[in-house]
């Protein structure tokens, strides 16, 4: 089966300005993940869908980020403005259903550095 | 909150050496329990996982974890190391009853031929 895709896979950008990652899951994955992995540490939940419908973003920053995932299948994370500290790779993730038995299924990441 | 916690940053052996990784967690309750494996230039994947039953689970490759409730840890353990299993682990806690697994800091492994 293909893979969680996502786009790009490197971004560089200064401090206040925006940008945004894009996130495609397996198919048929109702749930996706957004994650930021800052260097030296695990990956940190952002947010997480089941389908189109938002389960937990407690820990979103949502003064600077935003995400959707519209129809349910591919997703966007956006930053806007980004700070210095926003540098880490993105990591987005899906699992087959919301529940206790569904591994995570993660994509490469999108790093981004914040200068 | 939960917490994950994994005591070894950096890890660094030679083939054939035997290798344990310690995860431990902060929870009292019913939890499952997962090791995520990162090679170089590839993404997260599964290694093994523990719901249920016997508390000694067999992954890919040859690992295996043990998970033992009175000392809240799920250690990873593979008796002869390879150059290949050179990556980054990382060990992850979903309480039961929540859908978010959390993440340790990850256990970076060095394996010299």
């Amino acid at each position: 089966e293909a893979g969680v895709a996502q786009s790009p896979r490197y971004k560089i950008i200064e401090k206040r300005q925006s940008v945004a990652f894009w996130c495609n899951p397996i198919s048929g994955h109702a749930t996706l993940y957004w994650y930021q992995q800052i260097l030296g540490q695990g990956p940190k939940l952002l947010i997480q869908f089941q389908n189109n419908g938002v389960v937990d973003d407690s820990q979103l920053p949502k003064d600077r980020f935003s995400a959707e995932r519209l129809k349910g299948v591919d997703s966007t994370l956006k930053i806007q403005p980004a700070k210095l500290e926003d540098s880490a790779v993105y990591l987005c993730a899906s699992s087959i259903q919301l529940g206790q038995n569904s591994p995570l299924h993660f994509g490469n990441g999108t790093r981004l550095t914040v200068t | 909150a939960q917490s994950v916690s994994q005591h070894n940053h950096h890890v660094i052996l030679s083939e054939a050496a035997s290798l344990e990784l310690g995860c431990n967690y902060s929870y009292g309750g019913t939890v499952n329990l997962f090791w995520y494996v990162q090679y170089p230039g590839q993404h997260l994947q599964l290694l093994l996982k523990y719901f249920s039953g016997d508390p000694l689970v067999k992954g890919i490759k040859g690992f295996e974890a043990e998970f033992i409730k009175s000392k809240f840890s799920f250690n990873l353990r593979k008796p002869s190391v390879q150059w290949s299993d050179t990556a980054e682990y990382f060990c992850a806690v979903q309480l039961g009853g929540s859908y978010i697994p959390t993440f340790g800091r990850g256990t970076s492994l060095i394996v010299h031929p």
